[in-house]
């Protein structure tokens, strides 16, 4: 089992460019979320779903995207990078809501300059 | 908006000493859960408590809820430098589709 894998683990992007952050899991997880985690707020959520095509937004979705084809995969997308989205991006998954805990990846360290 | 509040904001200790941490948050629950994350690295579930529970127990960790408070409580026993890290209380809500909440968390510093 390898969980939540998240690529890349680092990236610098211009300001106006445009990435994918990776996720996926291999535990037929239902529900998978994307957080960012900047210093002294926490992790905030951005943008989550809850089954294969089915998302929704969260805390703080704008410049994000997000789309569920697969069960597995739950990419985020960044459509023009701008400075205040440098921050640590964390993706997780659980069975179910209410039914367990959530499983962390490792976090894609992102600077936008 | 953030949910849980963690008290206090950082906590050093020695090795052997036991380590309380507080947690308080806003709304309804359906459960709520304890993460730790070490330097750098993703967050680890550590446990889970239901909103009709008062005390459960995993190894060295003890959490409480008192739901008419709208708070919790994290105790680690018997603390080693192992257990330096930062620890998360997060919610889940206990209404439509269910996501979690986080807190800005608890810094734990444990010296040998």
């Amino acid at each position: 089992n390898a969980g939540v894998t998240q690529t890349p683990k680092f990236q610098v992007l211009k300001t106006g460019q445009s990435m994918t952050l990776q996720c996926a899991q291999d535990m037929n997880h239902e529900y998978m979320s994307w957080y960012r985690q900047d210093p002294g707020m926490g992790l905030r959520l951005i943008h989550y779903s809850v089954g294969a095509g089915i998302t929704d937004q969260g805390e703080v979705p704008n410049g994000y995207n997000v789309s569920r084809s697969t069960t597995e995969d739950f990419p985020l997308r960044l459509l023009s990078a701008a400075p205040s989205q440098t921050s640590v991006y964390f993706c997780a998954s659980t069975i179910q809501g209410g039914k367990g805990g959530y499983t962390f990846g490792s976090g894609t360290r992102l600077t936008v300059v | 908006s953030q949910q849980g509040e963690e008290d206090p904001q950082a906590l050093s200790i020695q090795e052997g000493e036991n380590a309380t941490m507080n947690c308080s948050y806003k709304t309804s629950i359906n459960n709520l859960q304890w993460y730790r994350q070490n330097s750098g690295r993703g967050l680890v579930h550590l446990i889970l408590i239901r909103s009709n529970e008062r005390e459960k127990h995993s190894g060295r960790l003890r959490v409480t809820l008192d739901t008419s408070k709208k708070s919790s409580s994290l105790l680690i026993t018997a603390s080693r430098a192992a257990d330096t890290a930062s620890y998360f209380c997060a919610t889940e809500g206990d209404s439509g589709y269910s996501t979690l909440t986080f807190g800005k968390g608890t810094m734990l510093l444990v010296s040998p």
